[in-house]
């Protein structure tokens, strides 16, 4: 069965570099049947989509976010990351990895638990 | 991108059918039959419900349903349960191959 963990700091200090790393574990990344992404959600509020990378290279980001975040792959590790440069309170947020199938690339159907960070001053 | 536009909340009785609204523009839920649907339940994960504007993945009950017509796509619930009770995003692709969400419905089971 699939699943995907998300693991990283629960607390950043603003303006450094928030980190994530999405373990999957039951399939594999360099599959070329989906793409992975990176969903976030502001406590109380609703999804933002992140960013979404195909094993091969093509990376596609939310261009609200674009000039700060990376998405990347280990494959040898069978996880993907995100870093979220420069941080302010608007990036705390719960932050869920996913998987997208290739058929469309443009819907999420499994996805990790999620994991809180916070931005502190 | 803008988020597409959805009531921030809607409300039935057990039994009862409803039908949340999704509406994007000419640039994503026009353009591609790319709308997918999310229920969420609080604490909870993003589940889902709908894909390819109509389309229910294996286990998710027919009692969801969905559906587009221009620029709106829709959900429905119909014999509707306590268990429903949840939030609901809306999704679409778009013509820069992003990915757009709605703001989110609340489902209240009266």
């Amino acid at each position: 069965q699939l699943q995907l963990q998300e693991s990283g700091p629960g607390l950043v200090k603003a303006s450094e570099t928030l980190s994530l790393t999405c373990t999957v574990s039951g399939g594999s990344i360099s599959s070329s049947s989906y793409y992975w992404g990176w969903i976030r959600q502001p406590p109380g509020k609703g999804l933002e989509w992140i960013g979404s990378m195909f094993y091969s290279g093509n990376i596609y980001y939310n261009p609200s976010l674009k000039s700060r975040v990376t998405i990347s792959m280990d494959t040898s590790k069978n996880q993907f990351s995100l870093k979220l440069s420069s941080v302010t309170a608007a990036d705390t947020a719960v932050y869920y990895c996913a998987r997208l199938p290739l058929s469309s690339a443009s819907f999420f159907d499994f996805w990790g638990q999620g994991t809180l960070v916070t931005v502190s001053s | 991108q803008s988020a597409l536009t959805q009531p921030a909340s809607v409300s039935g009785s057990p039994g009862q059918s409803i039908t949340i609204s999704c509406t994007g523009t000419s640039s994503d839920i026009g353009v591609y039959n790319y709308v997918s649907w999310y229920q969420q339940h609080p604490g909870k994960a993003p589940k889902l419900l709908i894909y390819d504007v109509s389309y229910r993945p294996s286990g998710v009950s027919n009692r969801f349903s969905g559906s587009k017509s221009g620029n709106t796509a829709s959900l429905t619930i119909s014999v509707l349960q306590a268990e429903d009770e949840a939030d609901f995003y809306c999704s679409s692709l778009t013509t820069s191959s992003t990915l757009v969400f709605g703001g989110g419905t609340k489902l209240t089971v009266l």
